[in-house]
């Protein structure tokens, strides 16, 4: 079974604080995908990254960058929180393009 | 942006009740996919339907897809209440960017 973990279930952080965020998957997954989920939006998709090194920007990458030094892990970092990206983010990796999805278990962060 | 959008956001059923689920979308597609979540977990993938096939079966689940209509449903037949959940449609149309998901359905099954 592909496992996607998450660095932690729940964070707070201060408003300018630098967080990281990390996903490990174990199933040599060529894309792993950054989501944050809010009521009532859905999954948003922050970023993805299709190869090591590589990333694209998905629909709300504003405030956020990705780092993915190596296949099996993929970092979010918010470089100055803000109250507004307090929300539950998803990790997610997949085989290749278009294939199922398996996800983390989400972090939710909270900036105060 | 979103593609997806599910019909009805909450529906509430009784154990052993069927539940249906819609997803519209608004562009040509390669496959649509159906997934579920727990309260407060990540997604679990459920079925993958293919822009050339019109239904699939999984279990208790049956998916159909209208490419005409820009439309899917998910049917899950006898409901449980490990079943309440919410469900989320996503389209894949071709390209890496281009997996999207919908809002959801918040189905609650009462024992």
């Amino acid at each position: 079974d592909v496992k996607v973990t998450q660095s932690s279930r729940y964070l707070v952080k201060r408003t300018g604080e630098k967080v990281f965020l990390e996903c490990v998957q174990d199933m040599d997954h060529e894309n792993m995908f950054w989501y944050r989920q809010d009521p009532g939006l859905g999954l948003r998709l922050i970023y993805f990254s299709y190869d090591v090194k590589m990333k694209e920007k998905g629909d709300i990458p504003e405030g956020y960058s990705v780092s993915r030094e190596k296949k099996e892990r993929f970092s979010l970092i918010l470089e100055s929180a803000s109250t507004n990206q307090t929300s539950m983010y998803l990790c997610a990796s997949s085989l290749s393009a278009g294939r199922e999805q398996f996800f983390g278990p989400g972090t939710r962060l909270t900036v105060l | 942006s979103q593609q997806g959008e599910e019909d009805p956001q909450a529906l509430s059923i009784q154990e052993g009740e069927n539940a249906t689920m819609n997803c519209s979308y608004k562009t040509s597609i390669n496959n649509l996919q159906w997934y579920r979540q727990n309260s407060g977990r990540g997604l679990v993938h459920l079925i993958l339907i293919r822009s050339n096939e019109r239904e699939k079966h999984s279990g208790r689940l049956r998916v159909t897809l209208d490419t005409s209509k820009k439309s899917s449903s998910l049917l899950i037949t006898a409901s449980r209440a490990a079943d309440t959940a919410s469900y989320f449609c996503a389209t894949d149309a071709g390209g890496y960017q281009k997996v999207t998901f919908g809002t959801g359905t918040k189905l609650q099954v009462i024992p």
